[in-house]
């Protein structure tokens, strides 16, 4: 199966500042990539994600990397702000459909 | 609001107990994914439903069970319950169609066992 690794586990920064978060996966044949933000007393919410054919992708604030070759891809929010604070999970799908989530990273953005 | 809804929210019972919980997919979306959230465990994958038909498990206990009916709500059962059961359970849902691949999750339901 696949194997998901999230670091770090818990991100502090400065409002308007940058917060970066970055996964690793072990399965070559993983085709999916989504990132999801979880409020507390809320489910996953998915708020970008990206195919193993594209190497890049960004929606405001928001953006992702992935490299293919080195099995890793990355969580980028820029200008940070309250609300931004939540738990984010990264995850990796292989091709029947099963998502393998990362630990997690409890993101608090100071204010 | 991911247009996935989820029942009960909160669910309390006791050791020994059997349980259902219910989900209703967003319009449209053909599968049904549930996944357990425990603080030691993580979010796991449970089991997978595509038109009522199962599709792929996961670490799913032989305690529980699921199923997708004709309309395309899915139920999961929970029996013998032990205390290590108390967690969060999510379903989510997606199209599995062309290029809808995305899994939106409800609100979860919170199983507390006593």
């Amino acid at each position: 199966g696949e194997n998901v690794e999230q670091h770090p586990s818990t991100l502090s920064v400065q409002e308007g500042d940058s917060a970066v978060i970055k996964c690793t996966y072990s399965d070559s044949a993983s085709n999916y990539f989504p990132w999801y933000k979880q409020e507390l007393g809320k489910g996953p919410q998915l708020i970008i994600d990206i195919r193993s054919n594209v190497g890049e992708k960004k929606d405001q604030r928001i953006a992702v990397t992935l490299n293919k070759t080195a099995k890793h891809f990355s969580l980028h929010i820029t200008e940070t702000q309250p609300e931004d604070s939540a738990v984010y999970f990264c995850a990796a799908r292989l091709p029947d459909y099963k998502l393998s989530f990362g630990a997690g990273t409890t993101v608090t953005v100071r204010a | 609001d991911s247009g996935v809804t989820q029942t009960p929210k909160h669910l309390i019972t006791a050791t020994g107990q059997r349980v259902t919980l219910r989900c209703s997919p967003r319009s449209g979306d053909l599968s049904v994914y549930w996944y357990q959230q425990s603080l030691d465990q993580g979010l796991q994958f449970l089991i997978h439903y595509y038109n009522g038909e199962e599709r792929a498990k996961g670490n799913i206990l032989e305690r529980f069970s699921a199923q997708q009916f004709p309309d395309l709500h899915s139920e999961l059962n929970l029996s013998s319950l032990e205390l290590g059961d108390s967690a969060l359970y999510f379903c989510a849902s997606s199209v599995d169609g062309g290029l809808g691949y995305e899994q939106y999750f409800g609100p979860g339901t919170r199983l507390t066992v006593t």
